[in-house]
């Protein structure tokens, strides 16, 4: 029963670095999302995917990019990090659109520095 | 603009006593309402949804909520709060196709 799995768990970045969380699910679902998880700020969207190849930006897109090649993976690169992406990351998946149950990954905490 | 809203960003009750966690929400339809809980170092959990049907809907681990269209919200409950309880709870709804927009959440800390 994986679920959706995010890798790395943790990760520290120097400023202007790069990287890409991975996120894959084997649930078979179409919908996927990247939330940042921030202090008392609760849980913003990225990005999100509606299916293979499709991708679109969310509430907070800046400084990142995705791809959506298969279905089971939805990875998530930070091209010239900067402390203020510092933060939890947080996958989800569904399996229809929006307004139905997200199944969420365990988290990637990141510090830019 | 679509919004959620939980007032109470720390709650401490006793083990035992009983819980109620409020979400309101702004959003021109009727929308998708749920609650989620998330552990330490954890992902979030689903606890219960609503979308349609009946306002008072029952979840996982005891919990129940309550949707009243008239004030906008969406408050979790439980009769008797147990130590596992303590975690973070998020207040989220469904706008949309493709887009959840979640509260600032409540953390929850249970007295023995």
């Amino acid at each position: 029963n994986a679920g959706v799995t995010q890798t790395p768990k943790f990760r520290i970045l120097k400023i202007g670095q790069s990287m890409t969380l991975q996120c894959t699910q084997d649930m078979n679902h179409n919908y996927m999302y990247w939330y940042r998880q921030d202090p008392g700020m609760g849980l913003k969207l990225i990005y999100y995917s509606v299916g293979a190849g499709i991708t679109d930006k969310g509430e907070v897109p800046n400084g990142y990019n995705v791809s959506r090649s298969t279905t089971e993976d939805f990875p998530l690169r930070l091209e010239l990090a900067a402390p203020s992406q510092t933060s939890v990351y947080f996958c989800a998946s569904s399996p229809r659109q929006g307004g139905t149950e997200a199944f969420f990954g365990q988290g990637t905490r990141l510090t830019v520095v | 603009a679509q919004s959620v809203t939980q007032p109470d960003i720390h709650i401490t009750v006793s083990e035992g006593a009983s819980l109620e966690l409020r979400c309101n929400y702004s959003y021109g339809a009727t929308p998708y309402l749920f609650w989620y809980v998330q552990s330490p170092g954890q992902g979030l959990q689903l606890l219960l949804k609503y979308f349609s049907g009946d306002t008072l809907v029952q979840g996982i681990k005891g919990f129940e909520a309550e949707f009243k269209r008239s004030q906008s919200s969406f408050n979790l409950r439980k009769p008797s709060v147990h130590w596992s309880d303590a975690a973070e709870y998020f207040c989220a709804v469904g706008v949309g196709n493709n887009d959840m927009r979640f509260g600032a959440g409540t953390r929850l800390t249970v007295k023995p």
